[in-house]
């Protein structure tokens, strides 16, 4: 069964830092999210991507964040200077009709 | 706007035993309602799902039935098992627009033999 995939699990970075954390959607799917988790908080919306553009974004997703479609099979999140609260699970989504979102199995940021 | 109450936990519970997790949920128009499970050390997966009123979604045992007078959508298992050990996480989508998930905190469950 066709699943999101996500690299890498784990990203260990220092505070100040860019990183970069990627997503491969299921192959037939047109509309990407990202969310995160805060340990032992709740998972929150950051943004949705449909035809190359950010079609809605939270208030978390600050001019430190973008995203990119940087070829088909790709789907990026990018941190440009990091912070310790950006600490977090991160999960991409993508959907093929927008009734259901299927989630990759996370990548586990810390910021040191 | 939109959200998601959910029961606190942790939830223990013995092996066979009957599960119940609450959730009321607020929300404008008409949302489609999920039930999703994060195992340990592991990422979402959708458990079941119902789109209007008065649907039952049911997966693995798991059932919920969407009720739109109290709206709530409670979780349901007539007999947990030890690999049930997971956080449940109750959560809405109103649909239109490009569609984001509004989720609840999360309960976790754990199961003991």
């Amino acid at each position: 069964e066709p699943e999101v995939t996500q690299t890498p699990s784990h990203q260990v970075t220092q505070m100040g830092q860019e990183v970069i954390l990627r997503c491969v959607p299921i192959s037939n799917h047109l509309y990407f999210y990202w969310y995160r988790q805060i340990l032992g908080q709740k998972v929150e919306f950051l943004v949705s991507f449909y035809n190359n553009e950010i079609s809605e974004k939270s208030e978390i997703f600050d001019d430190q964040f973008s995203v990119e479609r940087p070829d088909g099979s790709n789907f990026t999140l990018k941190i440009r200077s990091t912070k310790l609260e950006d600490s977090a699970m991160y999960f991409c989504a993508s959907s093929k009709d927008r009734v259901e979102q299927y989630f990759g199995p996370g990548t586990r940021l810390t910021v040191t | 706007g939109n959200s998601v109450t959910q029961m606190e936990g942790p939830v223990t519970l013995s092996e066979e035993a009957f599960l119940t997790i609450n959730c009321t949920y607020t929300a404008t128009g008409y949302p489609s309602l999920f039930w999703y499970v994060q195992y340990p050390g592991e990422g979402l997966q959708l458990l079941l799902k119902a789109t209007k009123a008065d649907d039952k979604g049911s997966n693995k045992g798991f059932e919920a039935t969407y009720r739109k007078e109290t709206t709530s959508f409670h979780l349901e298992k007539g007999s947990v098992q030890v690999s049930d050990s997971a956080v449940y996480f109750c959560a809405l989508d109103t649909g239109g627009g490009y569609q984001k998930v509004t989720f609840g905190t999360g309960t976790k469950l754990q199961v003991i033999p």
